[in-house]
């Protein structure tokens, strides 16, 4: 079946690194998303990504859809302690509403 | 208001058991979700109902019903709960189920923490 995989599994920056997370699928996806679960919390939506090549940003996020639509990354610019969390990405396939998620990298960032 | 609310917030149960998480959303999403999270984060999906009806039901053991009332909520109730069910439950909801192009923006509740003693 399909397989979703992240890396790395976990990242500690210093306030105002960069930091960035890589998503890798094992089919060719229609669209990805990507969600941030702060520490006790519950999962929230950022973006979803659809057009091979495809490159969004959120201020300090940028997020992009590899050509092969396989792969997806996530960066962040200057990260700051409100980033800290754990980011997901969840592939679908056949624009299906059963998103994957991956296993998710776990950000720290020491002021 | 909460977009998606869940209850009870925490559980803690005596093996065997059997318990109910209810879950609401308002709004006016077509399509609901159960995921569960282990301890180590993985997030995998148990069930999703679009307009009431299952549309997906990954393997999960049969102690495990989901119930949908009405397109608005979506329950799941576990049968003589085991050590392995302690987990957090989320409940989500999305517009729509055919997906494209930003339908399926999930929107989770607060979560469930199921400790099963």
């Amino acid at each position: 079946g399909q397989q979703v995989m992240q890396i790395p599994q976990y990242q500690h920056v210093q306030e105002g690194e960069d930091f960035t997370t890589y998503c890798n699928s094992s089919t060719t996806l229609s669209n990805i998303q990507w969600y941030k679960q702060r520490p006790g919390g519950h999962p929230v939506f950022l973006i979803q990504l659809v057009k091979s090549g495809e490159v969004k940003k959120q201020k300090r996020l940028t997020f992009q859809f590899g050509e092969a639509k396989k792969n997806s990354s996530l960066h962040i610019t200057a990260t700051q302690t409100t980033d800290v969390g754990t980011y997901f990405c969840a592939g679908g396939v056949n624009y299906g509403q059963n998103f994957v998620f991956g296993p998710g990298t776990r950000l720290s960032v020491l002021p | 208001d909460t977009a998606v609310s869940q209850t009870p917030k925490y559980l803690v149960t005596q093996m065997g058991n059997d318990k109910s998480i209810k879950c609401e959303q308002n709004l006016g999403h077509d399509t609901m979700y159960w995921y569960k999270q282990d301890s180590k984060k993985f997030l995998k999906i148990m069930f999703s109902y679009n307009n009431k009806e299952l549309i997906i039901n990954e393997t999960v053991p049969n102690r495990f019903s989901p119930k949908s009332p009405d397109k608005a909520h979506l329950n799941l109730h576990i049968n003589s709960l085991e050590l392995g069910d302690s987990a957090v439950y989320f409940c989500a909801s999305s517009q729509d189920w055919t997906g494209g192009l930003g339908n399926t923006e999930a929107f989770f509740g607060q979560g469930t923490r199921l400790t099963v003693v």
